[in-house]
């Protein structure tokens, strides 16, 4: 069972590039979510989706944009990267609102120089 | 808005020492779901609990202890005998229960446990 898969695991991007983010979950999870991690700091959202054609902002989705059109894939697409978007990328998935645990992929380590 | 507040930023210990996180948490919420995350130098962000704002019974798991009062809103952690293995970066989030995977993170504790 391979849980959430993040690719790619590094990226260096020069600004105003563009990059996705891919997200594959194969537990059949309606709720997937996707968090940015800056250094010393928490995790904070940047989107989400309750379902297969359903998204919604976080708190801090300015300069992403996400789409679901499966149960399975939620890309995070970046476009004109900034160095403000340099951090660590997360994401998440569970099985409906009341989980017990929530299950992460390995995280995405983003630099934009 | 919810708010969590994790005012160690840093702390130190030596091998086999209890220590004890702090988490404070701010929600207009009635209702909740507070979480500890571990996250290590690899890393990866590891569950280690997770608690409903209506259970208010203390839980011990091993060397882990949580003590989550409602009247104080703080949800603490305790690692008994404390292991190099502990080392790592802890994270206190909070959550809509309507949606429990929209959490609000505190900024974390890096824990360093010295042989």
């Amino acid at each position: 069972n391979a849980g959430v898969t993040q690719t790619p695991k590094f990226r260096i991007l020069k600004i105003g590039q563009s990059m996705t983010l891919q997200c594959t979950q194969d537990m059949n999870h309606n709720y997937m979510y996707w968090y940015r991690q800056d250094p010393g700091m928490g995790l904070k959202l940047i989107y989400y989706s309750v379902g297969a054609g359903i998204t919604d902002k976080g708190e801090v989705p300015n300069g992403y944009n996400v789409s679901r059109s499966t149960t399975e894939d939620f890309p995070l697409r970046l476009e004109l990267a900034a160095p403000s978007q340099t951090s660590v990328y997360f994401c998440a998935s569970i099985p409906d609102r009341g989980f017990t645990e929530a299950f992460f992929g390995q995280g995405t380590r983003l630099t934009v120089v | 808005a919810q708010k969590v507040t994790q005012a160690q930023t840093e702390i130190s210990v030596v091998e086999k020492e209890d220590v004890t996180l702090d988490c404070v948490y701010e929600t207009r919420d009635t209702t909740y779901y507070l979480f500890w995350y571990k996250q290590p130098p690899s890393g990866e962000l590891v569950f280690l609990i997770r608690r409903n704002s209506f259970d208010e019974q203390n839980e011990i798991s091993g060397r882990y202890s949580w003590n989550f009062q409602k009247s104080t809103s703080s949800f603490n952690f305790t690692i008994t005998a404390s292991q190099v293995v502990d080392s790592a970066v802890y994270f206190c989030a909070l959550s809509d229960p309507t949606n429990a995977g929209k959490s609000t993170f505190g900024d974390g504790t890096t824990l360093t446990v010295k042989p």
